[in-house]
């Protein structure tokens, strides 16, 4: 079975560009996250689609990230302008829907995007 | 944002020896919880979920104490192969603890 697949694997931008990331999740998944980890810290959830709706978005610094999922399946994570505090993986990852009283699957990760923002 | 927290190590052990990490969450209503395992420069991958009654798999042991909002982690018998990062999970909403790092020294 393939696994979540990400692109790019690595960006390198200057700060106030714009960069893109693409996310295909495991067959299926209805659920798609992304997330953000800083070097030594924990991934830092963006967002939570359930098929093309997002479920939690409370994190997602919305004034310059966006991201969509429009046909349920492959999702963009944008950010516009990047700053220098964005240098990070980020970390897409799908499940299966959360199954009775909201208890959640496991999640499957890709191998993630390293940004750094000069 | 509700916090998980957990002490970040690192935890240096020698083979063969017995390990515990621990976690708490600060949101009374999370209902699922899971330890993920996270090698350097690598994704995480899912070690075990943590249920009510406590579960073994192996080597691992994973206890739920709802009481007292704290999940903990024992790996028996160390192996080199253990050496990681232990991120502790707790939802909802699906929040992620910083991770304990455990370096397993031959």
């Amino acid at each position: 079975e393939a696994g979540v697949a990400q692109s790019p694997r690595y960006k390198i931008i200057e700060k106030r560009q714009s960069v893109a990331f693409w996310c295909n999740p495991i067959s299926g998944h209805a659920t798609l996250y992304w997330y953000q980890q800083i070097l030594g810290q924990g991934p830092k959830l963006l967002i939570q689609f359930q098929n093309n709706g997002v479920v939690d978005d409370s994190q997602l610094p919305k004034d310059r990230f966006s991201a969509e999922r429009l046909k349920g399946v492959d999702s963009t994570l944008k950010i516009q302008p990047a700053k220098l505090e964005d240098s990070a993986v980020y970390l897409c990852a799908s499940s299966s829907p959360p199954g009775l009283r909201g208890i959640d699957n496991e999640q499957f990760f890709g191998p993630g995007t390293r940004l750094t923002v000069l | 944002r509700k916090e998980v927290e957990q002490d970040p190590g690192p935890f240096n052990v020698p083979e063969g020896a017995t390990v515990a990490f621990n976690c708490t969450y600060s949101n009374s209503a999370s209902q699922s919880f899971f330890w993920y395992r996270q090698d350097c420069r690598k994704e995480p991958k899912l070690l075990m979920s943590v249920y009510s009654s406590g579960n073994e798999d192996g080597r691992f042991t994973a206890q739920l104490n709802r009481a007292s909002q704290y999940i903990s982690l024992l790996i028996r018998d160390s192996k080199l192969s253990d050496s990681a990062t232990y991120l502790c999970v707790a939802s909802l909403p699906l929040v992620f603890g910083k991770g304990t790092r455990l370096s397993v020294i031959a």
